[in-house]
This record gives structure tokens, C-alpha cells and sequence, in this order.
């Protein structure tokens, strides 16, 4: 089945710096790949997501690269804000529209 | 537009009672699932419902869960008898085509 790693596991800037979290998958037929933003108590909820015929998607401050050869997408956030401080999750899509979830990303943004 | 509603909110049981969580999808939503997400992990997903019929369940412990979706639109996950390591939240999501999956807000169980 699909495998999908995520680093770093925590990740702290100051606000106004860039921040970028990785995540490879294991299964060459994902071609769907989401991030979703966890608030502490709250429900996931998708921020951006990313097909396998596109290299790169774009929404005001975030940003996602795929790189279908190496099995591998980043999430870039610019500009960050004290409001960004969440757990990010990646997750790939195999067949049957089944999501693995990456082990998530605890960004802190610091005012 | 109504989101996933799902209840209860928090769950405290003692090891080996039983528990049963409820999932309302939003309308129109063909696709269910329920996830596992244990304290400081992703999401882990235990079944996949298309309509009232099972997708996957292939990582669903079926010696103590089960889940059912009759009428193909509110679902129950059920465990009998839980253990100390099914303390977690869990998710239920639903989609309609486009692979988006929406989720609800959770049921937080605590096994003592």
C-alpha cells in the first residue's frame, strides 16, 4: 500500500519568513495529493491540493511543487502569519480515492 | 451548506465496554470514510463506504470494529470490546467526486 513520509515533524520562524514542508510517497499510481491545516481540537481542513499532471499550484501565500519522478511535494508557505501556526498534513490518493496521511508537521510562527 | 456532523463529541469508557460514534455526510456526498487519528499521528484510514456498499476495510480490526452504512447516508463506527490503545479521535469524512474530503468535526474516545 501507499507509504508517505513528512518532515520536518516541527518546524518554528519568525513571522514574515517562508516555510516548507516535504513529503515523499511510496505508490507511482497516487495522483492526487492534498494538504490539509489541523488546528489544535479542530477538524482538518484542505488548504490546497495538487493533481499528477501539474507541476506546481499557486493560492495567494501557498504554494505546492510535485515531482512525480522522485515521488516527492512540497508545501511552501510565504509571508507566514501568527495565524499559520497549525499541524499540516500531506496525504497522497491511490486508487479507490483512499488518502494516507503523512505523520504531519507542528509549524509555530513567531510574532 | 451543511458540514459532516458527527456525535458524540467526547466519549470516556472503561477498557472492554462498548461504544458507538455516529457520522451524518454532507448531502449528495456518495463517499464515506472513517479515520483513526491518534495523538501527534495523521489520520489513519480504518473504512471506505461508496454509497451503502464497503470499498475498504483493510485496515479496520475487525475482531473488536465494525461499521455499517445502510441506507447509504448516516453511518456508525462501533467497538466491542475497546482497548486502552483505541484512545483517539475519530474523524469521519465525506466526498462527492472530486477527491476533496470533507471532515467532521470528531468524536474524541478515551479508553480508561
Amino acid at each position: 500500500g501507499e507509504n508517505v513520509e513528512q518532515h520536518p515533524s516541527t518546524l518554528s520562524v519568525q513571522e514574515g519568513d517562508s516555510a516548507v514542508i516535504k513529503c515523499t510517497y511510496s505508490d507511482s499510481a497516487s495522483n492526487y495529493f492534498p494538504w490539509y491545516k489541523q488546528e489544535l481540537g479542530k477538524r482538518p481542513q484542505l488548504i490546497i491540493d495538487i493533481r499528477s499532471n501539474v507541476g506546481e499550484k499557486k493560492d495567494q501565500r501557498i504554494a505546492v511543487t510535485l515531482n512525480k519522478t522522485a515521488k516527492h511535494f512540497s508545501l511552501h508557505i510565504t509571508e507566514t502569519q501568527p495565524e499559520d501556526s497549525a499541524v499540516y498534513f500531506c496525504a497522497a490518493e491511490s486508487t479507490g480515492n483512499m488518502l494516507t496521511f503523512g505523520g504531519g508537521t507542528r509549524l509555530m510562527v513567531k510574532p | 451548506e451543511a458540514g459532516v456532523a458527527q456525535s458524540p463529541r467526547y466519549k470516556i469508557i472503561e477498557k472492554r465496554q462498548s461504544v458507538a460514534f455516529w457520522c451524518n455526510p454532507i448531502s449528495g456526498h456518495a463517499t464515506l470514510y472513517w479515520y483513526q487519528q491518534i495523538l501527534g499521528q495523521g489520520p489513519k484510514l480504518l473504512i471506505q463506504f461508496q454509497n451503502n456498499g464497503v470499498v475498504d476495510d483493510s485496515q479496520l480490526p475487525k475482531d473488536r470494529f465494525s461499521a455499517e452504512r445502510l441506507k447509504g447516508v448516516d453511518s456508525t463506527l462501533k467497538i466491542q470490546p475497546a482497548k486502552l490503545e483505541d484512545s483517539a479521535v475519530y474523524l469521519c469524512a465525506s466526498s462527492y467526486s472530486n477527491n476533496e474530503q470533507f471532515f467532521g468535526p470528531g468524536t474524541r474516545l478515551t479508553v480508561l
